[in-house]
């Protein structure tokens, strides 16, 4: 069936450090691919998606592009910030159901 | 633009009992889809309601069931319930629906099962 693997950390980053959280799908057809974000004491919220293959997402200075020959939807920033400590989920968008990766704790130091 | 509102936030039960979960999403918005969220699973899918009907549903027992109401309300009803039901239960409202739609997604309800 569907699903999603996304490394699960928990990854700690010094400030101004790159990130990258690793995201890659099983799917049949081509879902849309999002990366959704939970801040300490909030709910999810959308960061960036994607709709169709080599389409790339951006917001806040986070970056994914939609790798079709890879299945890989990976999440990269240049430069943390200690408010992007968060927790951060890879989800694929279907006909039938929204799959969720298992999430990745990310922690920025300053 | 008022977002996504579940009740209760908090709720105690015991095994057996059965609970009903109330979720109000975005005004216009016409589908709610509705998930648990468990240290262990994660994030899962448990169905969506789209205009009143129900349109997915995930990998879950007869004993979770919901319904939608013509102001696109949705309620989630969980039956019998079972220790392993203790979970953060998260809605989200979209325009259109789970495929490509941003989803809006409330607090949550934390169910405790004892």
């Amino acid at each position: 069936g569907d699903s999603v693997t996304q490394m699960e950390g928990p990854v700690t980053l010094s400030e101004e450090a790159f990130l990258t959280i690793n995201c890659t799908y099983t799917a049949t057809g081509y879902p849309s691919l999002f990366w959704y974000v939970q801040y300490p004491g909030e709910g999810l919220q959308l960061l960036l998606k994607a709709t169709k293959a080599d389409d790339k997402g951006s917001n806040k200075g986070f970056e994914a592009t939609y790798r079709k020959e890879t299945t890989s939807f990976h999440l990269e920033k240049g430069s943390v910030q200690v408010s992007d400590s968060a927790v951060y989920f890879c989800v694929q968008g279907g006909s039938e159901k929204l799959v969720f990766g298992k999430g990745t704790k990310l922690t920025v130091n300053p | 633009k008022a977002g996504v509102t579940q009740t209760p936030r908090y709720l105690i039960k015991t095994r057996g009992q059965q609970v009903t979960l109330s979720c109000s999403p975005i005004s216009g918005h016409r589908s709610v889809s509705w998930y648990q969220q468990t240290p262990g699973q994660g994030l899962q899918f448990l169905f969506e309601y789209f205009s009143e009907t129900q349109r997915n549903k995930g990998n879950f027992p007869g004993r979770f069931s919901g319904r939608q109401f013509s102001n696109s309300r949705s309620e989630m009803n969980v039956s019998t319930l079972e220790l392993g039901d203790s979970a953060l239960y998260l809605c989200a409202s979209s325009l259109q629906g789970i495929r490509t739609d941003t989803q809006y997604f409330g607090p949550g309800t934390r169910l405790t099962v004892l």
